[in-house]
């Protein structure tokens, strides 16, 4: 298994522009989960799944849309970006039922300039 | 004020300390997590916790739910336990709600 993968690691955009951070998971899990995390602070939840075709808003949905249309994927996208949302961004996902652990992605580096 | 507080917010010792983080919450919850994240920045998961204490390797964590207060121990620290511990609770959705993070330094 593979777990959680995120792509891209790191991305440079312009403000304004917009683009979608992928995150896939191989391991049939149905809870989904993105956050994000500023420098000094705690993680904190953007948006997140608790199975295909649901997604509901976190503590800072502002700017970012998802979708969940198959079990694997959970893709977050920014439009008109904006230097707020410089962050690192963590994908991750849980089973319910199981041990409710939850498996984090390596994380995308985000930079608006 | 927020609902996890961790403390200390930093903290170095030299090898072979006694470690200990300590974390505050004021919601009611289903278990509470600590997560270590590496420099490089990957998260990984240590314990789960609903009640009383859990030992592995050289981590012990333990939880007072009457109190809302956890503890993550390290015995015989290393320089390679050098990273941040990350206390979080899981309440509705299996939401995890996350504390600020306690960087921790080990000196050899």
């Amino acid at each position: 298994n593979a777990g959680v993968t995120q792509t891209p690691k790191f991305r440079i955009l312009k403000i304004g522009q917009s683009m979608t951070l992928q995150c896939t998971q191989d391991m049939n899990h149905n809870y989904m989960y993105w956050y994000r995390q500023d420098p000094g602070m705690g993680l904190k939840l953007i948006y997140y799944s608790v199975g295909a075709g649901i997604t509901d808003k976190g503590e800072v949905p502002n700017g970012y849309n998802v979708s969940r249309s198959t079990t694997e994927d959970f893709p977050l996208r920014l439009e008109l970006a904006a230097p707020s949302q410089t962050s690192v961004y963590f994908c991750a996902s849980l089973h319910e039922g199981g041990a409710y652990e939850q498996y984090f992605g390596p994380g995308t580096r985000l930079t608006v300039t | 004020k927020n609902e996890v507080e961790q403390s200390p917010q930093n903290l170095t010792a030299q090898e072979g300390e006694f470690i200990t983080i300590n974390c505050s919450y004021s919601v009611g919850i289903s278990a509470l997590h600590w997560l270590q994240q590496h420099p490089g920045g990957g998260i990984v998961s240590l314990f789960m916790l609903s009640s009383g204490k859990k030992k592995h390797g050289r981590l012990i964590a333990t939880i007072n739910i009457q109190e809302k207060h956890s503890s993550l121990h390290i015995t015989a620290s290393h320089p390679r336990d050098s990273a941040v511990y990350i206390c979080a609770v899981r309440g509705g959705a299996q939401k995890l709600v996350f504390g600020q993070g306690t960087r921790l330094t080990i000196n050899p």
